[in-house]
């Protein structure tokens, strides 16, 4: 079966530049969530989304950063203008979401590594 | 506000040696979900385990076991008899069951780990 799939895998662009990462997640899975990795920051979420509605963006840091899920099975995250300190990993993950019987895994794409110039 | 701590930046070991990393965390939640994931060289993190704050058992799987201990919030990883393939970054994680989703994850800084043969 198919996991997570994001892309691109890697991004290099220069500062100003309109950059989209993309996300295909797990069928069936009903929870979508974007995380960004930094050497500075960590693993943290910018947002996620639960049957394609965006529920908690607190984390998404600037109004240059947005996210859609049009439908089930894809997702986006936009930064426009990209900024050098935008420089991260950015992952995707879904999960099942919550219940009895679940572990509450979540299960991660390999990761959009961008660099911004 | 919840904060995951692990002191353990880097730990070295020769293969066959049993390796303990350390998780602390910090919630005024008296109902909260801790996990652990891996991030392997190839950069995806694997879910390993989630624990419930009302379920104090120590849990086994294989090599890896947990210690959960709420009486001093800790919730330490460890992995025995050490091959190379564990050589990763791991991360330990907390969500509070306040939030809707137990992907709405604090992720403490990760302790890299080097087994050497």
């Amino acid at each position: 079966d198919a996991g997570v799939i994001q892309s691109p895998r890697h991004e290099v662009t220069e500062m100003g530049q309109e950059v989209t990462l993309r996300c295909k997640p797990i069928s069936g899975h009903n929870s979508l969530f974007w995380y960004r990795q930094t050497m500075m920051r960590g693993l943290e979420l910018l947002i996620y989304f639960n049957n394609n509605v965006p529920i908690d963006d607190s984390g998404m840091p600037e109004d240059r950063f947005s996210a859609k899920m049009p439908n089930a099975s894809f997702s986006t995250l936009k930064i426009q203008p990209s900024e050098p300190r935008d420089s991260a990993v950015y992952f995707c993950a879904s999960s099942e979401g919550q219940g009895v019987g679940r572990t509450g895994e979540l299960f991660f794409g390999e990761g959009s590594r961008l660099t911004v110039l | 506000a919840q904060k995951v701590t692990q002191a353990q930046t880097e730990i070295s070991v020769v293969e066959k040696e049993d390796v303990t990393l350390d998780c602390v965390y910090e919630t005024r939640d008296t109902t909260y979900y801790l996990f652990w994931y891996k991030q392997p060289p190839s950069g995806e993190l694997v879910f390993l385990i989630r624990r419930n704050s009302f379920d104090e058992q120590n849990e086994i799987s294989g090599r890896y076991s947990w210690n959960f201990q709420k009486s001093t919030s800790s919730f330490n990883f460890t992995i025995t008899a050490s091959q190379v393939v564990d050589s990763a970054v791991y991360f330990c994680a907390l969500s509070e069951a306040l939030t809707d989703s137990w992907g709405k994850l604090q992720f403490g800084a990760g302790t890299q780990v080097v087994v050497t043969p």
